[in-house]
């Protein structure tokens, strides 16, 4: 069965550097997601992306943050000065399907320091 | 606005035990409902989904949920738990359009022997 695979799956990185997370979503999936689990809390929605463009962004999703599909098989989290509450797993996740289930990768565990 | 509440953010049953999470959910249109289930350092997986083709929605793993429109709920139950239950249960709801998912907070379960 296809996969969303997402690299790194651990990335440490200082407080104020740029991080990119990579998601390699299902060929055949149009609608592409990423969320944010900080430890013990809540998946929260960052970002949808359909056709080649933002469709909804949540208030987490401010100007730090920007997202890719640079060249039609990853998509790209980028955090461009991260800080230390950025620290949380993020995940990746696609939809063949508007209101379809959503396949999520196994996450990226950033940790900023 | 579509939201979602999980009431009790851990449950305990011993095995063999009736497994009832709880789900409410709060939307503007019809929407699309979904049970996940995440294991320790996984993406989420999908248990079930409810799309108005039938009020009680069966899913992997022994579980199911009944859509309630009067109640506004959507709760998991399994008959007899299993040690391998054990995991976070998150309820979500997306709209029909598949721009946005939102999850509950989660709701873990302890299957004691």
């Amino acid at each position: 069965e296809p996969e969303v695979t997402q690299t790194p799956s651990h990335q440490v990185t200082q407080m104020g550097q740029e991080v990119i997370l990579r998601c390699v979503p299902i060929s055949n999936h149009l609608y592409f997601y990423w969320y944010r689990q900080i430890l013990g809390q809540k998946v929260e929605f960052l970002v949808s992306f359909y056709n080649n463009e933002i469709s909804e962004k949540s208030e987490i999703f401010d100007d730090q943050f920007s997202v890719e599909r640079p060249d039609g098989s990853n998509f790209t989290l980028k955090i461009r000065s991260t800080k230390l509450e950025d620290s949380a797993m993020y995940f990746c996740a696609g939809t063949g399907e508007g209101g379809s289930p959503l396949h999520f990768g196994n996450g990226t565990r950033l940790t900023v320091t | 606005a579509q939201s979602v509440t999980q009431l009790g953010s851990h449950v305990s049953v011993s095995e063999g035990a009736l497994v009832l999470l709880r789900c409410n959910y709060s939307s503007s249109v019809p929407p699309y409902l979904f049970w996940y289930v995440q294991y320790p350092n996984q993406g989420l997986q999908l248990l079930l989904k409810y799309t108005s083709a039938a009020t009680l929605v069966k899913g992997i793993n022994g579980f199911e949920a009944e859509f309630k429109k009067s109640e506004t709920s959507f709760h998991l139950t399994k008959p007899s738990a299993h040690m391998s239950d054990a995991a976070e249960y998150f309820c979500a709801v997306s709209d029909t359009g598949g721009f946005k998912t939102i999850f509950g907070a989660g709701t873990r379960l302890f299957v004691k022997a």
